[in-house]
């Protein structure tokens, strides 16, 4: 088990262009979420899938963001039209399904910078 | 809506001392799950110990537990004998039972350094 694994570690892109993130969660697990954690803030959630199914994207910043997960493992994420104001740390946590006590493993995250 | 208060941006602590690190939390949930994670300079977030809303007892795990005062809605992290590896940022976090959203909603962290 090699824990939640996310690519790339960073990414710099220019304004206005799109840039998609991968996450590999844990294999056992069935939920996965994403969380954007910009400077000096705790993680913000975005989105979450249960298998393939996303069962809340209302929480996704703007319509540039989307995420998914075709086969129920792995996910990306994609900001398209990318903005400086996008510049963040983006993690991604996995889980088994369960109640409230259900401890999530995040990854190391990919840092975006947006210049 | 939930929200999480951590009202200490930063906090210098001699090793091997005691430290408190606070939260406060507000939720309309009648039952709700209250977190401490880790998060070194790596950018990983670590699990650090679980608060259901009605256990009874104060988690503890290892030099971790937390004071958890329901009618203040506090729910506080204590670390017995810092080490210079507890050295990180701290975030207090919660889920609630309602709402639909499963993620969690995290306060704004206190960065906690250990000096020797």
């Amino acid at each position: 088990d090699t824990g939640v694994s996310q690519n790339p570690r960073h990414k710099i892109t220019k304004r206005g262009q799109n840039v998609t993130f991968r996450c590999d969660p844990i294999s056992e697990h069935n939920r996965l979420y994403w969380y954007r954690q910009t400077l000096g803030q705790g993680p913000e959630f975005l989105t979450y899938f249960q298998n393939e199914a996303q069962l809340e994207k209302s929480r996704l910043l703007s319509d540039r963001f989307s995420a998914e997960r075709p086969k129920g493992s792995f996910s990306t994420l994609e900001i398209q039209r990318t903005e400086q104001g996008d510049s963040a740390m983006y993690l991604c946590a996995s889980s088994l399904m369960g109640g409230l006590n259900t401890e999530a493993f995040f990854g190391q995250g990919t840092r975006l910078t947006v210049v | 809506a939930q929200k999480i208060t951590q009202t200490q941006p930063g906090m210098f602590v001699q090793e091997k001392e005691a430290v408190t690190l606070d939260c406060t939390y507000d939720t309309s949930d009648p039952s709700y799950g209250l977190f401490w994670y880790k998060q070194p300079s790596s950018g990983e977030m670590i699990f650090l110990i679980y608060q259901g809303s009605y256990d009874q007892q104060n988690a503890t795990e290892g030099r971790y537990s937390l004071n958890f005062q329901k009618a203040r809605k506090s729910a506080n992290l204590v670390i017995s004998a810092s080490q210079l590896g507890d050295s990180a940022m701290y975030f207090c976090a919660m889920r609630g039972s309602l709402g639909g959203a499963d993620g969690l909603t995290f306060g704004k962290g206190t960065h906690l350094i250990i000096q020797p």
